[in-house]
């Protein structure tokens, strides 16, 4: 089945820094690539996803690409703030609906 | 977005006894639900796809008479911990995407807090 992982498991940064998180994917079918914040005790949000059709999607201060070759995506947080502290997943899906993969998480500190 | 409403939100049982969980898709239909477990600080670990009208396919190591799955309608899907112990105390959260949409937002209810003492 479907692996990913998800690097790094924890990470602190400034207030206006940028913030990076790597996945990489083992099922070269997956070809849908979303990334979920969630705080404590609350459901997974959905912040910004990516299909194997493109290479790169921005949204506002968030970015996602995609490196199929590779299979790996990362997740590309800039001008970070305080509000953003929280617990990042990545996940691969689209090989059968609604079904995802979900990598280790990554805890986001960003020190005000 | 669409809305999946799961209840209880948090639950604390007797060990030996049997809580059930449900997961509604509010506005839209869902022939398939996701159950996963969350540990705390740990990432969200598939359980079991429900699927509606027929027997839940279960992934590797988790129990099906232990973890009881029903998806009875296009809009419901439950779970039932039976026979509870203190170890099945978890986070356990549902998603569903609307029927027909592979490659579309999955959405997540609120997530259960269960207790078992």
């Amino acid at each position: 089945g479907e692996n990913v992982e998800q690097h790094p498991s924890t990470l602190s940064v400034q207030e206006g820094d940028s913030a990076v998180i790597k996945c990489t994917y083992s099922d070269s079918a997956s070809n849908y690539f979303p990334w979920y914040k969630q705080e404590l005790g609350k459901r997974p949000q959905l912040i910004i996803d990516i299909r194997s059709n493109v290479g790169e999607k921005k949204d506002q201060r968030i970015a996602v690409t995609l490196n199929k070759t590779a299979k790996h995506f990362s997740l590309h947080i800039t001008e970070t703030q305080p509000e953003d502290s929280a617990v990042y997943f990545c996940a691969s899906g689209g090989t059968s609906y609604g079904k995802l993969t979900f990598g280790q998480g990554t805890i986001l500190t960003v020190h005000p | 977005g669409a809305v999946v409403s799961q209840h209880p939100s948090r639950v604390i049982c007797k060990s030996g006894t049997s809580v059930k969980i449900e997961c509604r898709s509010l506005d839209f239909q869902a022939t398939t639900m996701f159950w996963y477990r969350q540990f705390p600080k740990k990432s969200l670990m598939l359980m079991a796809t429900s699927n509606e009208g027929s027997k839940a396919t279960y992934e590797q190591g988790v129990e099906k008479d232990k973890f009881l799955i029903n998806h009875a309608s296009l809009t419901l899907s439950t779970l039932t911990v039976t026979s509870a112990h203190p170890e099945d105390s978890s986070f356990y959260i549902c998603s569903a995407t609307e029927t027909g949409h592979m490659n579309t937002e999955a959405f997540f209810g609120q997530g259960t807090r269960l207790t078992v003492v």
